[in-house]
Order: structure tokens, then sequence, then C-alpha cells
């Protein structure tokens, strides 16, 4: 059983670039979040999707935004690229109903804007 | 009112000790708190998780202490070993809410086990 895919996993961005980072959730999970992680800090809430909708979002400039496919897989797409973007990026899915059992989180993709 | 205090940054023990890493919470509409385990190169991973309606919660060699009152909780690792070396984040979310179940992450210990 497949956990949380994320790619790429790594990436070299120009400042000013756009970016499209992807995840797959786990199996029988329809509900993603989408996480920024920088050095040596934890990861902070960037907006979460379920049922193709964005149902809450973090302190995140509209720089930022995502989207959700019909299969629950998503995209985070980060517009004119700034140095302090740089940052893993985690991507976390849970089921959309029933018990909360906890997230499971991806490896990442870690971004570094020059 | 939605910050995670961690504590203390790094912690360094020898293999069987016991080390403690303590979290601090402000917002009292949180009701769920997890334990996560990072690895170099990987996503954090759920060690374990309380709710407040327990003070103390054990699976294996973690242990989770919480303290409703204080609006603290701590993670201990009973005889730790070299593998056990990771950073390790304290969360806490809101689940009564709208069900996002946010979570808000502390900073963060870097966790060394020496043999």
């Amino acid at each position: 059983d497949a956990g949380v895919t994320q790619s790429p996993t790594h990436l070299i961005k120009t400042r000013g670039q756009q970016v499209t980072l992807r995840c797959s959730p786990k199996s029988g999970h329809d509900t993603v979040s989408w996480y920024q992680q920088a050095l040596g800090q934890g990861p902070q809430f960037i907006f979460q999707y379920y049922e193709e909708e964005e149902r809450q979002r973090g302190n995140f400039p509209d720089r930022f935004s995502g989207h959700q496919f019909p299969n629950y897989s998503s995209e985070l797409n980060v517009n004119a690229l700034l140095l302090g973007d740089s940052a893993l990026y985690l991507c976390a899915s849970r089921p959309g109903q029933g018990f909360f059992y906890g997230y499971t989180f991806g490896s990442g993709t870690r971004l570094t804007v020059v | 009112q939605q910050q995670v205090k961690q504590s203390p940054q790094s912690l360094i023990v020898q293999k069987g000790g016991i080390p403690i890493i303590n979290c601090a919470y402000e917002n009292t509409a949180f009701d769920y708190f997890p334990w996560y385990q990072q690895f170099p190169g990987k996503g954090p991973a759920l060690l374990i998780a309380i709710r407040p309606d327990v003070s103390e919660k054990k699976e294996g060699r973690f242990t989770i202490s919480f303290n409703k009152s204080a609006k603290q909780f701590s993670l201990h690792i009973m005889d730790s070993q070299p593998g056990d070396s990771a950073t390790y984040f304290c969360a806490a979310s809101d689940q009564s809410g709208a069900g996002s179940y946010q979570l808000t992450f502390g900073k963060g210990t870097k966790l060394s086990v020496i043999p």
C-alpha cells in the first residue's frame, strides 16, 4: 500500500519563476493538506483540499495556490518565487470522513530558489 | 493563540537513557496532540497522539504525558537507542470545528542518542 507520493523530489528555480509541485495521497485518503517546512523549523500549514475545494488556508499569500483533482491528487503552485520560498514542501493526506487517526506525510519536495 | 512552544531545541543522551521533550500550547480549543518523528530527507511520521481526556498514553517505548490545566504535554522515550536519533515535533489541532484538523507544529527537537 503506497503512502503519500510527492514529485519532484528536488527542484531548483530562479527568483520570479513559477513552480508546480504534485502529490498523490495515500490509498483511501481523500483530503490533502500542504505544509511548508523551512530549514530547522516545524512545518507550517499552507492549505487543505477536500472534494476539489480549498477548505482552509493558513497565513500564506495568494502567490500560493492549489488544486485537487477528481482522483484526489493535488498540486501546489507558487508564483513569483522569492528566495524565502526555499523550503521543504510537504503533502499530507487523511480520510475525509470517519474517525481521525492522523495525517500521513510524504517525503516532500525540496525547493531551492536562487 | 496558535503557537506551540517546544523545548529543548536539541538533546543528547546516552543509549538506554530517557530523553524528555516538552511542549506548551496557548489555544484552549486544541484537542488533539500528536508527536511526529522526522529523519533527514523524510517527511514527518506519526509516533503517538493523545487527546485531553487522558493524562498519559503509552505505545511501546514512547509515552505522552498531558497536563490540561498547565496546557503542557511531553514525550518520553524509554530505553533510547541510536536508531531513535531524529528530529521530533509536537503538534496540536482543533478537531471540534469545521473539521479541517490543521496541525500547528512546534519548532522541533533534534535528538542524538550516542552508543
